[in-house]
């Protein structure tokens, strides 16, 4: 009920192609859902994240999707460039309820330059 | 910039050692997280921090304890380091009604 689960675990893309994560998740009472992006040596940082009363956000060339019905969620990247090679992670949480974020468990994307 | 900082930034250690590490941070949050990174496992939650007098186990809190000396400060312990700590440490912050969080800068933690 309190995981969430990240796929692919690494994603190689073309310089300029769509990089997609997917994540599913199981507990319903999540109603924040975030994604993270790590650099080499950095602690995580907040990329962008949705509430489950929109479909969609997007925030420049990042746009999370989001299915409530089929409790799935995905970060598109368009236009993909070198400088968005990292790791990302999807996650979930419900901050009201017991204050834990859930965190897949990450994706490690290469741009090919 | 307002701050979450890690110290020390590397740290190799021998199995049965007892090691400290230290989470700093200048942005007034109350929560304070640690988390453990491995890789194809995530992070993963050990203890969090409502303020100086609320601790919390998360996911994985055996073999480690904390210390919340002050709102600023939140320190991990390993009573008995094993191998199977070795892993990448992170604290994080948040302010009570906002949901993002603040990762330092972590801890990469060896055990021979």
């Amino acid at each position: 009920q309190q995981q969430v689960k990240q796929s692919p675990q690494s994603l190689i893309v073309q310089k300029g192609g769509i990089s997609i994560i997917n994540c599913a998740y199981e507990n319903t009472a999540f109603d924040y859902f975030p994604w993270y992006q790590q650099f080499p040596g950095k602690g995580p940082a907040l990329l962008i994240a949705i509430r489950p009363d929109v479909s969609e956000k997007k925030e420049g060339r990042f746009t999370i999707s989001f299915n409530k019905s089929a409790k799935q969620f995905s970060l598109h990247i368009m236009d993909s460039q070198p400088g968005d090679s990292a790791t990302y992670f999807c996650a979930a949480s419900n901050m009201n309820r017991d204050d834990k974020i859930i965190f897949g468990k990450g994706t490690r994307l290469h741009i090919l330059p | 910039d307002a701050d979450v900082t890690q110290t020390p930034r590397n740290r190799i250690t021998k199995t049965g050692k007892r090691i400290m590490l230290e989470c700093s941070q200048t942005k007034g949050h109350d929560r304070m997280y640690w988390y453990r990174q491995d890789p194809g496992l995530g992070l993963r939650l050990i203890y969090y921090s409502f303020d100086v007098k609320d601790i919390n186990k998360g996911e994985i809190s055996d073999g480690y304890s904390v210390s919340r000396q002050a709102q600023a400060k939140f320190s991990l312990s390993l009573e008995s380091a094993i191998p199977n700590q070795t892993a990448l440490y992170f604290c994080a912050t948040r302010q009570g009604g906002i949901n993002e969080q603040f990762f330092g800068p972590g801890t990469r933690l060896t055990v021979l």
